[in-house]
């Protein structure tokens, strides 16, 4: 089946700077979706990417959905303590006929945010 | 309501038991999938319903688990003669044609 490679698995880094995560793909996907999860928390879901190429942000997030369509990064700027937690990537391949819509997921970065 | 609903939030049983794990989805949302989290791993599928239907089940571990949905709506995510390594948090989520797909809190099942 269809596999995310998602690097780094983990990162440590001073408050205030800046950090980037990635998903890269075998197989096309989609739709790229970024999560966060928290301890003892389910993943909540940051931002959807939709078309090739697009950049799209929320606050101090910015994702992009490559343009061959079997990656994507998160970019978080300037970090904060809050932003500790696990990240992770999700790939769908809805069709146009509304079949299939499974996720498959990234195994997670950890980032430890140092005050 | 207003986001995925998960019960119970804990369950703690005996090996050899069976447990059923409930789902509540947001209203509307098509499709459904049940994933498995063991401590500091990442998620691992289960299964996925389009509603009542599961067109991928590849995810459930053994013949133990199974699933189903009813009304496109409550699922039940049944495991029965648990063992110790089914262990794990199971997570539910929703999604719509969307594809924006929003998660419960999770069932944390210990079995001892």
């Amino acid at each position: 089946g269809q596999q995310l490679n998602q690097s780094p698995q983990s990162m440590f880094i001073q408050e205030g700077e800046d950090v980037s995560m990635n998903c890269t793909s075998s197989s096309i996907f989609n739709t790229w979706l970024w999560y966060k999860q928290d301890p003892g928390e389910g993943p909540v879901l940051l931002i959807a990417l939709y078309k090739a190429g697009e950049l799209t942000s929320n606050g101090r997030l910015t994702a992009q959905f490559g343009i061959t369509r079997k990656d994507s990064f998160l970019n978080i700027s300037a970090s904060i303590p809050s932003d500790v937690g696990i990240y992770f990537c999700a790939g769908q391949n809805g069709n146009s006929g509304g079949s299939n819509y499974k996720l498959t997921f990234g195994k997670g970065t950890l980032l430890t945010v140092n005050p | 309501g207003a986001g995925v609903s998960q019960s119970p939030s804990n369950k703690v049983t005996e090996k050899g038991k069976d447990v059923e794990l409930r789902c509540d989805p947001i209203s509307g949302h098509t499709a459904l999938y049940w994933y498995r989290q063991s401590l500091g791993q990442g998620l691992e599928f289960l299964i996925y319903f389009q509603g009542n239907s599961a067109p991928d089940k590849s995810g459930l571990p053994s013949d133990r688990f199974s699933a189903e949905r009813t009304g496109g709506s409550v699922s039940t995510l049944t495991i029965q003669r648990t063992q110790q390594e089914d262990s794990a948090v199971y997570l539910c989520a929703s999604s719509n044609y969307a594809g924006e797909a929003f998660f419960g809190q999770g069932t944390r099942l210990t079995v001892v």
